[in-house]
Parts: structure tokens; sequence; C-alpha cells
């Protein structure tokens, strides 16, 4: 059973232009919520978080959007640069518990 | 950022032999250890949790006297996969988690390629 669903397996954007990479959940017991990115051959890189306190947080280039009414959280990449081509993972975890649930991830191909 | 190293990167071994896989958090202690696996152009699926003193905890269809897991410490855990054959040649991810500065996440290792002849 996929608790964390992304459902574009990918996504093409021009450089410069904004990427929405978007990761529906289904647990109600999630509280707290990741985006990873990876590339090739490598182990994921921790991109940023959002509790669910929040609606919305901001690192420089990257913004996560959290909607829980919805059981929906969004990355947003702006501007999207050639090197953000990767396969993002959104992940999420319940407030009792371990484990961290990852979505089926989204290849994210930025055009020069 | 916190720092996770597996040992080895890249390993091809013969079918039947065993093949041992370190990982350790470099910087923090690790409370739990995971152990996942990704097949080409798939998820990460989760094989294991392991939690530092204690038996892991294998997820439904992960053979736990195939893929054995030791935590021997708060910042080792190692990943033996016994007898091994070619369909398990894979790439094999490990993360721990722990509070690095204010974020509590999960942080990965670069990952073992496993090549079974």
């Amino acid at each position: 059973d996929q608790q964390v669903k992304q459902n574009s397996p990918s996504l093409s954007v021009q450089e410069g232009r904004i990427s929405i990479l978007n990761c529906d959940y289904t647990n109600s017991m999630f509280d707290y919520f990741l985006w990873y990115k990876k590339y090739p051959a490598e182990g994921p890189t921790f991109l940023i978080s959002i509790s669910s306190i929040k609606d919305k947080n901001e690192d420089g280039r990257f913004t996560v959007f959290l909607n829980k009414s919805a059981k929906h959280l969004s990355l947003h990449i702006v501007p999207s640069q050639p090197g953000d081509s990767a396969v993002y993972f959104c992940a999420a975890t319940p407030n009792t518990g371990n484990q961290f649930y990852f979505g089926t991830g989204t290849s994210l191909t930025v055009i020069p | 950022g916190a720092v996770v190293s597996q040992h080895p990167s890249r390993v091809i071994c013969k079918s039947g032999t065993s093949v041992k896989i370190e990982c350790r958090s470099l910087d923090f202690q690790a409370t739990t250890m995971f152990w996942y696996r990704q097949f080409p152009k798939q998820s990460l699926m989760l094989m294991a949790t392991s939690n530092e003193g204690s038996k892991a905890t294998y997820e439904q269809g992960v053979e736990k006297d195939k893929f054995l897991i030791n935590h021997a410490s708060l910042t080792l855990s190692t990943l033996t996969v016994t007898s091994a054959h070619p369909e398990d040649s894979s790439f094999y991810i490990c993360s721990a988690r722990g509070a690095a500065g204010a974020t509590d996440t999960q942080y990965f290792g670069p990952g073992t390629r496993l090549t079974v002849l």
C-alpha cells in the first residue's frame, strides 16, 4: 500500500522557469514531510522539509507547500537550473514511530 | 550537514559468496538506521529498520536470514548479503536517522552497487 504517491514519473522544464513537483499522501498521521534529490548511482540528498504545523517553507530557490486538508504537498524550484535535473522523492513520517515513507520519485529534466 | 558513509561503494562477487556492506554515521549518533534497495528506475524499497542493540525489523517479503543486519553501535550498521545470487544485484543504500542541527531527518549514504556474477 503506497501511502506516499508521486503521480508524475517525469517532468521537463525549460531553464529559468518554475518546476513544480507534486506529492500526495493518504495517512493523516503523517506530520513531517521531506523532499530528497537523487542523482544516478548516488544516495538521496536531503533538500527541504516541512512540519504539519506550517503550510510553507522556503529555502533559497526551493519552496515546499503543504495542504493538509488535501493531503498534498508540492516542491517549487524557481528558477530551475540544469543542475537540478535529478530524481526527486518526497517522504513523510508519522508523529509516532521511526519509519519514513517514500514516494516513487519524479525525474526532473531541466532543459538548457 | 550530517554525513553517512558506506563501504564498499562497489562490489562484484561470485554467486554463492557473502558480501558485507558497512554504514557509518560520521558526525552524529544515529538512533535508527535503515537499509534500502533500489532497482533501476524504481523507488527506494525499505528492506529493514535497525535500532542499536536490538534486532532489526524486516519489511514484508525481505528474507531476514539472507539479509543479515547488525547494528553494533550508534554509528555503525552492517548489511550482509548471504549466499548472494544474481537476482540480488542491486543498489543498496543505508540511511541514518538523527538530529543534526535543527532538522530531524534521515541522512543517506552514497550507496553500494552490488553485482553478483
